[in-house]
């Protein structure tokens, strides 16, 4: 079965600081994305990582593929109150059933 | 970009009623969708996927009998929650990957059911 594990769960950090989000799995991904999804809302898709060593940005964040494709990472750079939210890695498990695995998910709370 | 609605946006029921959700994609033609359910502060959990035309599959541990799923149309699937509980109170966020659009599920704003 394959699984993702994100780390941290919770998040609560003052406007300013910088945080890393971890997105790991023991098994190899063809891609993975990041979403962020606010209370009573559907998940928006931020970023699809394909390539093993990958780097995208998207402002603040930085998102980053492993070279072996089993894990990622979100870095966001001076966090804002606008940046909480839950953010949730998801990947498409084996098989071409079109189906995504989800991690656990990260709540952030950017305090002002 | 591909737009996936739900309706309604948030519902309160009577225990032991049935409700209806219903998920559309509004530009695109949807050959699969998926249904998720939400608890609070949690990831999503996938219940089932629907296929246009055929018979939904679900995952380990939902009841296909509670949770009836029909996909009608290349644009709209339904999840039908039958003789609701208040455990059944939740957030229902479905999905759909169209046709010949690899790798991306578009999601709806979700669904907030309260069973009374």
């Amino acid at each position: 079965t394959q699984l993702l594990e994100q780390s941290p769960q919770f998040l609560s950090i003052q406007e300013g600081e910088n945080l890393t989000v971890y997105c790991n799995s023991s098994s190899v991904f063809s891609s993975l994305q990041w979403y962020r999804q606010e209370p009573g809302e559907g998940p928006v898709l931020l970023v699809t990582v394909v390539t093993g060593g990958e780097v995208k940005k998207l402002k603040r964040l930085t998102f980053q593929f492993g070279d072996a494709r089993k894990d990622s990472s979100l870095h966001i750079t001076a966090a804002q109150p606008g940046d909480t939210g839950l953010y949730l890695c998801a990947g498409y498990g084996s098989g071409n059933t079109g189906k995504l695995i989800f991690g656990q998910g990260t709540t952030l709370q950017v305090k002002p | 970009g591909a737009v996936v609605s739900q309706h309604p946006s948030r519902v309160i029921c009577k225990s032991g009623t049935s409700v209806k959700i219903e998920c559309r994609s509004l530009d695109f033609q949807a050959t699969t969708m998926f249904w998720y359910r939400q608890f609070p502060k949690q990831s999503l959990m996938l219940m089932a996927t629907s296929n246009e035309g055929s018979k939904a599959t679900y995952e380990q541990g939902v009841e296909k009998d509670k949770f009836l799923i029909n996909h009608a149309s290349l644009t709209l699937s339904t999840l039908t929650v039958t003789s609701a509980h208040p455990e059944d109170s939740s957030f229902y966020i479905c999905s759909a990957l169209g046709q010949g659009m690899t790798d991306t599920q578009y999601f709806g704003p979700g669904t907030r059911l309260t069973v009374l």
